[in-house]
């Protein structure tokens, strides 16, 4: 499968610190995503970094990706208690020869920024 | 407001009956798809759809079936819903589907 792993499946921290994420992949990829989930909600793009790319940022936000070792890393900067919510990498794999493809997620992060 | 809006938000059926789970979107976007959350599982692709009339099946298609008549439409349906498809179900759109994806408010599925 070409499912993404995050690695730590959860993280607890203190308000202040910063939190990072790890993802993996299997296979080349065009772009990978990050994805922000309030519990039971829908899921909220954060950030796109694109396969020619090797860092962005948003904000607080700072993603990593290193397609040779086909990982990309999330951190989240001065973490708030707000930012408590899940955490999903994803994905995006075009068919060969095309601009479509798919999206495959992870199984998520679960932070928990304590007060 | 650019959304993607599902129906309805919770749903308790019995085995065999026949339900629709709509989405909607408002962003004019091609790329539309169908997922299922279940704990420790993440997201899980049911079906895709790129453009109107053209769909295709994901990582766990069986028991659903979709349609894409409209451009901002589409439709999830179980035709005999069982309970092994009780989960958490979420519809998306994205402009070409390379591009980030907007999610519905998802759909609470509960099949006794």
């Amino acid at each position: 499968s070409q499912q993404g792993e995050e690695d730590p499946q959860a993280l607890s921290i203190q308000e202040g610190e910063n939190a990072t994420m790890n993802c993996s992949y299997k296979t080349s990829i065009n772009n990978l995503q990050w994805y922000r989930q309030n519990s039971g909600r829908g899921l909220v793009h954060l950030i796109l970094i694109r396969s020619n790319e090797r860092e962005k940022h948003s904000g607080r936000l700072r993603v990593t990706l290193d397609t040779s070792k086909k990982s990309s890393s999330l951190l989240i900067t001065a973490s708030r208690a707000a930012d408590t919510a899940s955490y999903f990498c994803a994905s995006f794999l075009a068919d060969r020869g095309s601009t479509l493809g798919r999206l495959y997620f992870g199984r998520g992060t679960q932070l928990t920024v304590w007060p | 407001e650019a959304q993607v809006t599902q129906n309805p938000r919770y749903l308790i059926t019995v085995t065999g009956k026949k339900l629709t789970v709509t989405c909607s979107q408002n962003m004019n976007h091609e790329y539309m798809s169908w997922y299922r959350q279940d704990p420790g599982l993440g997201l899980r692709q049911i079906y895709y759809s790129m453009n109107v009339e053209v769909t295709d099946k994901g990582d766990v298609p069986e028991g659903y079936k979709v349609s894409r008549k409209e451009k901002r439409n589409f439709p999830l349906i179980l035709e005999s819903p069982s309970p092994n498809q009780t989960s958490l179900y979420f519809c998306a759109s994205s402009l070409s589907g390379v591009d980030e994806a907007f999610f519905g408010q998802g759909t609470r599925l509960t099949v006794v």
